[in-house]
């Protein structure tokens, strides 16, 4: 089935530093991909996403790129920020349902 | 920003009690979900709907039931709540025409079954 598997948490990083978030996916067909951020206290919002082999998702200084060839879609930010502490999920749109298959979550934590 | 509801925000309750987890929608979306986030932040889908009089089990079974008799509303329901049933539950929606079928989430229930 399909399934997403992302790098395990907590990340801690000082402010300014390079985030890479590692995510990589099983899939039948060519999915949508997608990373959702879940702030303390609030349900998941859109970071960004790709439909296709290639396209580049943007957003709030962070992006990621639709590796087909590697099946993966790893979250980057070049200087990361205190409030960008959060738990940062990778998602997947099955092709067939519709349905967004999740990553287990990843926990951000950015000191001062 | 997203217009979705969900209430309460939190719910505290004893063993064997029935609750209702309340879930609004004003965008007018046809499909809406209901999610499951256990300690360890992972999501697990149980119940999705893809419109009016449409409830369907999700991929983690769960002794709740959902109903959706009007577009905007998706309440779920657990008849004898248990602590096994503590978790935060997320209700979600989306458009059934959108190319990219984004989610929108509310901001979630956070039960404890005592």
């Amino acid at each position: 089935g399909n399934s997403v598997t992302q790098m395990e948490g907590p990340v801690t990083l000082s402010e300014e530093a390079f985030l890479t978030i590692n995510c990589t996916y099983t899939a039948t067909g060519y999915p949508s991909l997608f990373w959702y951020v879940q702030y303390p206290g609030e349900g998941l919002q859109l970071l960004l996403k790709a439909t296709k082999a290639d396209d580049k998702g943007s957003n709030k200084g962070f992006e990621a790129t639709y590796r087909k060839e590697t099946t993966s879609f790893h979250l980057e930010k070049g200087s990361v920020q205190v409030s960008d502490s959060a738990v940062y999920f990778c998602a997947l749109r099955e092709v067939n349902t519709g349905k967004l298959i999740f990553g287990q979550g990843t926990t951000l934590q950015v000191k001062p | 920003e997203a217009d979705i509801y969900q209430t309460p925000r939190y719910l505290v309750i004893g063993t064997g009690k029935k609750i209702t987890l309340e879930c609004s929608q004003t965008m007018g979306h046809d499909k809406m979900y209901w999610y499951q986030q256990d300690p360890g932040m992972e999501l697990h889908l149980i119940h999705y709907s893809y419109g009016v009089n449409s409830t369907e089990k999700g991929d983690l079974s769960s002794e709740s039931t959902v109903s959706r008799i009007r577009t905007e509303h998706f309440p779920l329901t657990l008849e004898s709540a248990r602590p096994s049933h503590t978790s935060q539950y997320l209700c979600a929606s989306s458009d059934l025409s959108g190319s990219y079928n984004e989610q929108f989430f509310g901001p979630g229930t956070r039960l404890t079954v005592l």
